[in-house]
């Protein structure tokens, strides 16, 4: 059961860069969020999507975007990547139901930009 | 949507119960309580949540306050291993549309077990 994967694990880029970080889960959820986590600091939500078709912007979304490709992959793409987005980012995924459930996170794609 | 507070940092010793507080005075009567965990170097992961009652799993036990502006998550014993940040976040529930999909954690509260 592989739960929620992102990748790539590590990478370096330029400023100016453009890349794609990939997440995807196993688990049939419906919910899937993009966050970053900066040195000693809490989570901050990028993007969210409610469901396959849908995404919503968080508390720092400028300067990316997000593709909801099908109920699997949520992506998070950086166009020109800045120093300022030198960060660990966390994908995770739930599924949204009547009840309250558990959020599921991927291990964190951690992104150094120079 | 409704915040929380929580300490910046606590320290506690080895083998000996942890409470953990967290304040959420503004809460609605229908948002649930849930408690994440981020170990060093991995993603969160989900601990326990609860709405009026208290409620114990294998990794802890949330007592909520008669009305429901603070709680706190209990480590019975706590080790080294349970080092980690801990977040309090509140869910609002039923889920009964899309936008209530958000998800947001503020800095959570720092623990360090003392061997």
């Amino acid at each position: 059961n592989a739960g929620v994967t992102q990748t790539p694990k590590f990478q370096v880029l330029k400023t100016g860069q453009s890349m794609t970080l990939q997440c995807a889960q196993d688990m049939n959820h419906n919910s899937m969020y993009w966050y970053r986590q900066d040195p000693g600091m809490g989570l901050r939500l990028i993007y969210y999507s409610a469901s396959e078709g849908t995404t919503d912007k968080g508390e720092v979304p400028n300067g990316y975007n997000v593709s909801r490709l099908n109920k699997r992959e949520f992506s998070l793409r950086l166009e020109s990547a800045a120093p300022s987005q030198t960060s660990v980012y966390f994908c995770a995924s739930r599924a949204p139901t009547g009840m309250n459930t558990e959020a599921f996170f991927g291990q964190g794609t951690r992104l150094t930009v120079v | 949507d409704a915040k929380t507070t929580q300490p910046n940092s606590m320290e506690s010793n080895e083998e000996e119960p942890v409470h953990l507080p967290c304040n959420h005075s503004t809460i609605s009567g229908t948002d649930y309580i849930h408690w994440y965990r981020q170990l060093p170097s991995q993603g969160p992961e989900y601990v326990i949540h609860g709405l009026t009652s208290n409620v114990n799993n294998r990794m802890a036990s949330l007592a909520i306050a008669e009305d429901r502006k603070s709680s706190t998550l209990i480590l019975h014993r706590a080790t080294l291993r349970d080092a980690a940040v801990y977040y309090c976040i509140l869910r609002p529930g039923p889920i009964s549309n899309f936008g209530n999909e958000k998800l947001t954690f503020g800095t959570g509260t720092r623990l360090t077990i003392i061997p």
